[in-house]
C-alpha cells in the first residue's frame, strides 16, 4: 500500500523557504506524487504533481529523487497566508482506493 | 471551488434521523467522491463513483450510502445518524486521465449529530 509519512508540523517565518518531505517507501512504478494544501474549514486544493526529478509551477517546486521513495515540496518565500496543512498523496489511475489516502498531513505554521 | 457545490453547508440533526448531503458539480468530471474529516485529522474516503453506474466503497463506508443521480450529482445519506458521524464532509470530483488525477473539492458540509 502506497501510504505516506510526513512530519506532523513545521514552523517557519515569513520570507523563508520551506521544504516538507514525504516518505513513500512502497511507491509503485505507475504511481504519481501529488501535494494538496488545506486551509481550516475548506476543502484541499491541488498544489503540484510529479513523477520523477523536479517539477515547478507558480506556487511550488517538487523534488523527487531517483529512487522515488520520498519527495520534497518546496515553498519559496512563504507568507502568513501559507499557513495550512499540506498533504502528500501517492497513487495511480487504476489503483485501489488507497490512492486517495490523505493521512494527517503536515501543519505548517508561518510566523511574522 | 465554486464549480463544486455542497448543500447544506451546516446541518444539525438528532440521533436516529436520516439525512442527505448533496453535491453538484459543473466541471464535467466523471468521477466523484465523498470524504469525512474529523478535527485535527486527515480526510478519509467514504464512497467514490467513477461514472453514473459505478459505486465503490471507500475506507469507512459503514453507516453511509450514496446515490449517483447523474454525472453531475452525487448524494451521501446517513440512514440513521449517530453522534460519531459528527464531522466535516467534503465532496470532490476528478476527471479520469493517464496519471493520478487532480481532485477538486467542494466547500464542505459541517454536520453535528446530537
Amino acid at each position: 500500500l502506497a501510504k505516506t509519512t510526513q512530519p506532523i508540523s513545521m514552523d517557519s517565518y515569513e520570507g523563508q523557504e520551506v521544504n516538507i518531505t514525504c516518505s513513500h517507501n512502497n511507491i509503485a512504478t505507475n504511481d504519481y506524487i501529488t501535494w494538496y494544501q488545506q486551509f481550516p474549514s475548506q476543502g484541499p486544493r491541488f498544489i503540484i504533481q510529479g513523477y520523477k526529478t523536479k517539477v515547478t509551477n507558480e506556487v511550488a517546486s517538487l523534488f523527487i529523487p531517483a529512487d522515488r521513495k520520498s519527495s520534497t515540496l518546496s515553498l519559496p518565500r512563504v507568507s502568513l497566508s501559507d499557513t495550512a496543512v499540506y498533504y502528500c498523496l501517492v497513487g495511480a489511475l487504476g489503483g485501489n482506493f488507497n490512492k486517495f489516502y490523505f493521512g494527517s498531513g503536515t501543519k505548517l505554521n508561518v510566523k511574522p | 471551488d465554486a464549480d463544486v457545490t455542497q448543500t447544506p453547508r451546516n446541518r444539525i440533526t438528532k440521533t436516529g434521523k436520516r439525512i442527505m448531503l448533496e453535491c453538484s458539480q459543473t466541471k464535467g468530471h466523471d468521477r466523484m467522491y465523498w470524504y469525512r474529516q474529523d478535527p485535527g485529522l486527515g480526510l478519509r474516503l467514504i464512497y467514490y463513483s467513477f461514472d453514473v453506474k459505478d459505486i465503490n466503497k471507500g475506507e469507512i463506508s459503514d453507516g453511509y450510502s450514496v446515490s449517483r443521480q447523474a454525472q453531475a450529482k452525487f448524494s451521501l445519506s446517513l440512514e440513521s445518524a449517530i453522534p460519531n458521524q459528527t464531522a466535516l464532509y467534503f465532496c470532490a470530483t476528478s476527471r479520469s486521465s493517464g496519471r493520478q488525477e487532480t481532485q477538486y473539492f467542494g466547500p464542505g458540509t459541517r454536520l453535528l449529530v446530537l
